[in-house]
């Protein structure tokens, strides 16, 4: 079935660095959302696009969808240890509103 | 905000025991959804309801059965739990039209299985 290629998938950073990540897909999406998850937790909504061109930020993180539709990226500035964690983002098809896909995470390690 | 709870945050049960997974969304949502998640595997869909009294399955629904007798309500039961049943599992909920794939995770029944 449909796969959402996430990269990268781990990272290991200085803490005050910037931090970009990625998702694409072979196919054209209507919906594309970011998710943070922490050990032992649910994953957390951090940003949700629904156009393409989309740009919107939530504190230091920045997501935006792609003009393609079929990519989208989350950028976090100026990097905390609290940031650490995985990274998911998530997509829904156009034409499919059963289910989202979503990629196999991106594991963010923030050095000291 | 948008509160989604689940019953029990870590659960041990014997093999063969019926498992009852509860979760309860309180923002009136339509859809609800239950995941389970493991090393290496990602998320995988297990079963979804649209309306009450109505379910979908997922990608990996055997082993598993759902119940929605309320909108707020979706129940996850494993009839007789095995081993490889061991695993995070994560209730989600999101609004009908428009907003479909937007959806908001509880904090998730780490389940073990011996």
């Amino acid at each position: 079935g449909q796969q959402l290629n996430q990269s990268p998938q781990s990272m290991f950073i200085q803490e005050g660095e910037d931090v970009s990540m990625n998702c694409t897909s072979s196919s054209i999406f209507n919906t594309w959302l970011w998710y943070k998850q922490e050990p032992g937790e649910g994953p957390v909504l951090l940003i949700a696009l629904y156009k393409a061109g989309e740009l919107t930020s939530n504190g230091r993180l920045t997501a935006q969808f792609g003009i393609t539709r079929k990519d989208s990226f989350l950028n976090i500035s100026a990097s905390i240890p609290s940031d650490v964690g995985i990274y998911f983002c998530a997509g829904q098809e156009t034409n499919r509103d059963d289910k989202i896909i979503f990629g196999k995470g991106t594991r963010l390690h923030i050095l000291p | 905000d948008v509160k989604v709870t689940q019953s029990s945050r870590y659960l041990v049960k014997r093999t063969g025991e019926k498992v009852f997974l509860e979760c309860v969304q309180d923002m009136d949502h339509e859809n609800m959804f239950w995941y389970r998640q493991d090393p290496g595997l990602g998320l995988r869909l297990i079963y979804f309801s649209y309306d009450v009294k109505m379910k979908e399955k997922g990608d990996i629904p055997e082993g598993y059965s759902v119940s929605r007798e309320k909108k707020e309500r979706f129940s996850l039961i494993l009839e007789s739990a095995s081993t490889n049943q061991t695993s995070m599992y994560l209730c989600a909920s999101s609004p009908g039209q428009g907003r479909f794939g937007t959806q908001y995770f509880g904090p998730g029944t780490r389940l073990l299985v011996l």
